[in-house]
């Protein structure tokens, strides 16, 4: 158990609609981090949040937004959804947000868009 | 452009064999350099991880990596892979930053199958 909490585990939506996912990081950690998962693009950075702020923004698209709230969880809003949002997204946390730090991973959460 | 790769998309081992699984980087330094593991259904979970000094790494489950300045590499290995063993393997590189943002970029993964 790697100590980050991701839910939901599975959801299944339509396009068009909207969704939240939610990450808590692991006890101590600051740093949050937003990973997609797909088959044809590999583990793709979205964005990264340290206490609150924004710190790195990776290829997310605008449809897509998140936030880090004072207790440290985070998350993930991706609205106007399309087919091709289906994958897996991933939440991991570190301590402070370095890249000399092990990334800690939730085991994600499977989102379908039908 | 920073970039990482792993140009083996799929692997396929017997169980007892050696294994090697590549990972080239390309950044005008030398980053942080990380491999994971995830299992089928999990998150990745770290195996090793590089920063500096001795330049064979060991890491949990048996494995080692090598890296290797010239080659721009940092290839994981193990001697004798087990079953237990199949699974996808992530490369990582962590960048300071050159423009005030930190990068952690992935590889795109190997996918490891071992034959009994």
């Amino acid at each position: 158990d790697s100590g980050v909490t991701q839910t939901p585990k599975h959801l299944i939506t339509a396009t068009g609609q909207r969704v939240t996912l939610r990450c808590s990081p692991r006890s101590g950690d600051l740093s949050v981090y937003w990973y997609q998962q797909s088959l044809d693009q590999g583990l793709q950075f979205l964005i990264q949040y340290y206490n609150g702020e924004e710190r790195a923004k990776g290829n997310i698209l605008e449809r897509f937004s998140a936030q880090q709230f004072p207790d440290l969880h985070s998350e993930l809003n991706l609205s106007s959804l399309e087919l091709g949002d289906s994958a897996l997204y991933f939440c991991a946390s570190s301590g402070t947000g370095r890249p000399n730090e092990k990334l800690f991973f939730g085991s994600g959460t499977q989102l379908s868009v039908l | 452009a920073q970039s990482v790769t792993q140009p083996d998309i799929h692997i396929t081992v017997s169980e007892g064999a050696s294994l090697e699984l590549r990972c080239n980087y390309s950044y005008g330094a030398t980053p942080y350099l990380f491999w994971y593991v995830q299992s089928p259904g999990q998150g990745l979970q770290l195996l090793l991880k590089y920063f500096s000094g001795d330049t064979l790494v060991q890491g949990i489950k048996g494995f080692e990596a090598e890296f290797k300045r010239s080659q721009s590499s940092f290839n994981l290995r193990k001697p004798s892979v087990h079953w237990s063993d199949a699974a996808e393997y992530f490369c990582a590189v962590g960048l300071s930053p050159t423009s005030g943002t930190y990068k952690y970029i992935f590889g795109t993964g190997t996918r490891l199958k071992v034959l009994a």
